[in-house]
């Protein structure tokens, strides 16, 4: 199984204050197909988790453009360009390339 | 509008059976893979297998956490998926949640309690 790492755990940040979300996989992500099957969710407390981004860099529909990912291969991130009070909750990233596993959850919370 | 709705959940003694269900609308559930991810109480996520669409042969796949234990089917005709749990064990407490090919719409879960 492919292991996804993400840091920080948890994440304490400001209103209107950037954050940041990195994760790491054991193997790379990139397919034969070109594409690099990496996403990242949100979950609110008492939700499903949200789709944000996916193949790494692509926002879901809805999603706000403060919301961004990056990286390529086994390295990864997400960037909340200005924290709102509703990007409060867990952040999971995910990979796809094989049987899905997740990263173990960065939990924000506004300070 | 895409939306994936599971049931079926409930207490249920150990060794005992469920089976849950994924009902979808909103996009050609025949086209699409079907997988299914859990939650146990205050932990991560994690999936617990798929199936695939018949036009790839309709097989199911699954964690090796559940493999002999769970079975997933599908109903094109009602555009349902259903995941059969038996042998139930504590550690498959969990929010159970389905979601469609791409992992983009999940539905709000059912929550699968194993107690004596």
């Amino acid at each position: 199984d492919i292991v996804m790492t993400q840091t920080p755990l948890s994440l304490s940040v400001s209103p209107g204050q950037p954050a940041s979300i990195s994760c790491k996989s054991s193997q790379s992500l990139l397919h034969s197909d070109g594409k690099t099957y990496l996403y990242w969710y949100l979950q609110r407390p008492g939700q499903s988790p949200h789709l944000l981004v996916y193949d790494v860099s692509s926002r879901f529909s809805g999603v706000p453009d403060r919301f961004s990912g990056s990286g390529s291969g086994t390295d990864f991130t997400l960037k909340i360009s200005r924290l709102e009070a509703e990007d409060v909750g867990v952040y999971y990233c995910m990979q796809g390339i094989q049987f899905p596993t997740f990263g173990q959850g960065t939990n924000v919370e506004v300070k | 509008e895409v939306r994936l709705v599971e049931s079926g959940g409930g207490l249920v003694k150990p060794g005992r059976s469920l089976r849950l269900s994924c009902t979808a609308s909103g996009f050609t559930f025949g086209d699409s893979a079907v997988s299914w991810f859990r939650q146990a109480p205050g932990k991560g996520l994690e999936w617990v297998g798929f199936i695939r669409s018949a036009t790839y042969g309709g097989t199911a796949e699954y964690a090796a956490s559940v493999k002999g234990r769970v079975t997933i089917s599908r109903d094109d005709s009602k555009s349902i998926s259903y995941m059969q749990m038996d042998s139930l064990k504590s550690e498959d407490t969990a929010v159970y949640y389905c979601t469609d090919y791409s992992y983009a719409y999940w539905g709000p879960g059912t929550l699968v309690t194993v107690s004596s």
